[in-house]
């Protein structure tokens, strides 16, 4: 069955320090991947996506993210968490085949101590 | 500035009364998504709509209607048949029906039923 994966529902890190959140997938075939970014009572915001191309993929807010095929994942990283960050931040997954199907993992909350 | 207005932000409903929310988006999105969230689950597709009067059956459509009558607006009804209806409720576009682009969401409707 296709999912995704993020097995850390919480994650608390101090201001400054790096952050590595997970993400898993379970998929046919190589989907596109998405980082969206959530903040209380909000909508989603992308933070960064992966289609084809360079592993490594640059986002905004200074995050970025890097594709292991081998490893089915595509984790979210950042040198340096700011205050701002604490949020919940979801991984999703699309097929390239063109279906509606975006498939959310359920999520991690961050929360960053000053 | 092009985006997804969704209202109300917040709802109140009594036991067995319908209630719709709107999403309107200027984006010119062909594609638009009703995602029902809530904690510690991730977003669950409720209906989709890929062109203008047309829209299919999400993962959790029991409960709910919808309509889409223009390419800018794709409203919910949650209907009295809906067992649980109180969660918060995302909209999103994109620019084709899936697969080559990420999904753009308003700031979401919260519904609770008294």
């Amino acid at each position: 069955a296709q999912s995704v994966t993020q097995p850390d529902i919480h994650i608390t890190v101090s201001e400054g320090a790096s952050l590595e959140l997970r993400c898993n997938y379970s998929y046919g075939a190589t989907p596109y991947l998405f980082w969206y970014v959530q903040s209380p009572g909000q909508g989603l915001q992308l933070l960064l996506k992966y289609f084809s191309g360079d592993t490594l993929v640059q986002g905004i807010k200074g995050f970025e993210a890097e594709f292991k095929r081998s490893q089915s994942s595509f984790n979210l990283r950042k040198p340096s968490v700011h205050w701002s960050d604490a949020a919940e931040y979801f991984c999703a997954v699309v097929g390239t085949s063109g279906t509606y199907k975006y498939i959310f993992g359920t999520g991690t909350r961050l929360k960053v101590l000053a | 500035d092009g985006g997804i207005t969704q209202s109300p932000k917040y709802l109140f409903r009594k036991e067995g009364q319908n209630v719709t929310l709107s999403c309107e988006q200027n984006l010119n999105h062909d594609a638009m998504y009703w995602y029902r969230q809530d904690p510690g689950q991730g977003l669950r597709l409720i209906y989709y709509s890929q062109i203008v009067n047309d829209f299919q059956k999400g993962d959790i459509a029991e409960g709910y209607s919808v309509s889409r009558e223009k390419k800018e607006s794709f409203p919910l009804t949650v209907t009295s048949a809906q067992k649980n209806p109180t969660a918060f409720y995302l909209c999103a576009s994109s620019t084709t029906g899936g697969g080559t682009g990420e999904l753009f969401f308003g700031e979401g409707s919260r519904l609770t039923v008294l």
